[in-house]
Formats: structure tokens, sequence, C-alpha cells
């Protein structure tokens, strides 16, 4: 069974802090790797999408990086803000077959 | 352009009941997903169509579930008759892309959270 999996489960920062929240999958052919965030009640957000022959992409403070050999990838947020809270999930699309994570629960506190 | 539009917003039915949800992709999105939600966890694949073709629909509960996107545009999606552990958010999504055209993402709409009673 292909699994993935969203370490840490939830995460409470101050705001201004850069945190990493990380994605490890055991797929081992993927097309791409996305992250969503989710603001309770609404659906998913896109904020990056890795192909599998790249290694990272970046938006704005976000930074996303892809290590297929290890099956992982993290997502970097600078300089947190009160607004970042929300779930982010990772999702990996391999052939025939899309993914998701249970999700990390990101609280900014002012 | 237009988002992925999904009916309705919410539902509330009784166990044994019957219940249909409604997506429109975004235009010219030619693969179209449905996932179940259920609170605290990630999105489960349900079933990804391409065109009007089904490219996935391994983990969809066949004996209950069924789905259908006729004319390769908007998608229903049929649950009969509806357990308690059906009680989730729905969500629709689409994509540009079609198998082979990996850098197309995902677009989801806002869902529909089912309560069964």
């Amino acid at each position: 069974k292909q699994e993935v999996t969203q370490i840490p489960a939830a995460l409470s920062v101050p705001e201004g802090e850069n945190l990493v929240l990380n994605c490890s999958f055991t797929d081992s052919a993927i097309y791409n790797l996305q992250w969503f965030r989710q603001d309770p009640g609404k659906g998913l957000t896109s904020l990056l999408l890795i192909q599998s022959s790249q290694r990272e992409q970046t938006s704005g403070r976000l930074n996303a990086s892809l290590d297929k050999s290890s099956g992982r990838s993290t997502l970097y947020i600078a300089a947190s803000q009160p607004g970042d809270s929300a779930t982010y999930l990772c999702a990996v699309r391999a052939p025939l077959r899309v993914r998701f994570g249970a999700g990390t629960r990101l609280t900014v506190k002012p | 352009e237009a988002g992925v539009a999904q009916s309705p917003r919410y539902k509330i039915i009784e166990k044994r009941q019957s219940v249909a949800f409604w997506c429109n992709p975004i235009s010219g999105h030619a693969t179209l997903y449905w996932y179940q939600q259920i609170l605290g966890q990630g999105p489960k694949l349900l079933i990804q169509f391409q065109n009007n073709g089904v490219v996935d629909d391994s983990q969809l509960p066949k004996d209950r579930f069924s789905a259908e996107r006729l004319k390769g545009v908007d998608s229903t999606l049929k649950i009969q008759p509806a357990k308690l552990e059906d009680s989730a958010v729905y969500l629709c999504a689409s994509s540009l892309g079609v198998l082979g055209q990996s850098h197309q993402p995902q677009h989801f709409g806002d869902g529909t959270r089912l309560s069964i009673l």
C-alpha cells in the first residue's frame, strides 16, 4: 500500500518564525508532489507543485523541496504570519494514483 | 477564471437514504477527481475521470457509491444507501492535463459537507 505521511500533525509557533513542514511517501515513481493549504470549512488551495524532475519550487515566502530518492518533501515557510494559520497537506501523484497525507495543522500566534 | 463549482454545500440525511452531489469543473479541464475527506484526515481519492472515462476507482465503495461524467464535463457522485461512516466532506477537483501531462495542478471546489443521522 502506498503511503503519504506528514509530520508533525500539529505545530504552533510565534509570529515571525521560520518553519519546516515534512511530507514522506513510499511511491518510487511519482509524477509530481503538490502542497496545499486548507482553511476550516473550505476546499484546498494549491500552493506549490514540484515535478518529479525538479528539486524545488518557490513562491513568495514559501519554498518546497523534493527528494525522490529518500521519498521526502519539505515545505519551508519564512517569516510566518498569523494569516498562515491553516492545515497544510501534501499530495503525491503517481501513475494512476493520487494520495494525500493527513496534514499538518499550523497555528501562528501573534 | 471561474473555479470548480460544487453543490449542495451542505446535506443532512438519515442512514439508508440516498444522496447525490454535483460538480462542474473549470472549463476545459480534462481530468476530474472526487475525494472523500473525513474529519481530521487527508482527502481520499474515490474516483478519477479523464474526459468521460474512469482512470482510477480503486478506492470507491462500489456497492453503494457511483459516479458518472457522461459528457466529459460536469459530474455527479451518488451514495445509495448511506451509512453513518459516510459522514464527510466530498471534494471535487479538476486539472487541465491528461495522463502523461504531469505538470498540471489540481484545483479544488469548496466541497459538500454530508452529515448522516
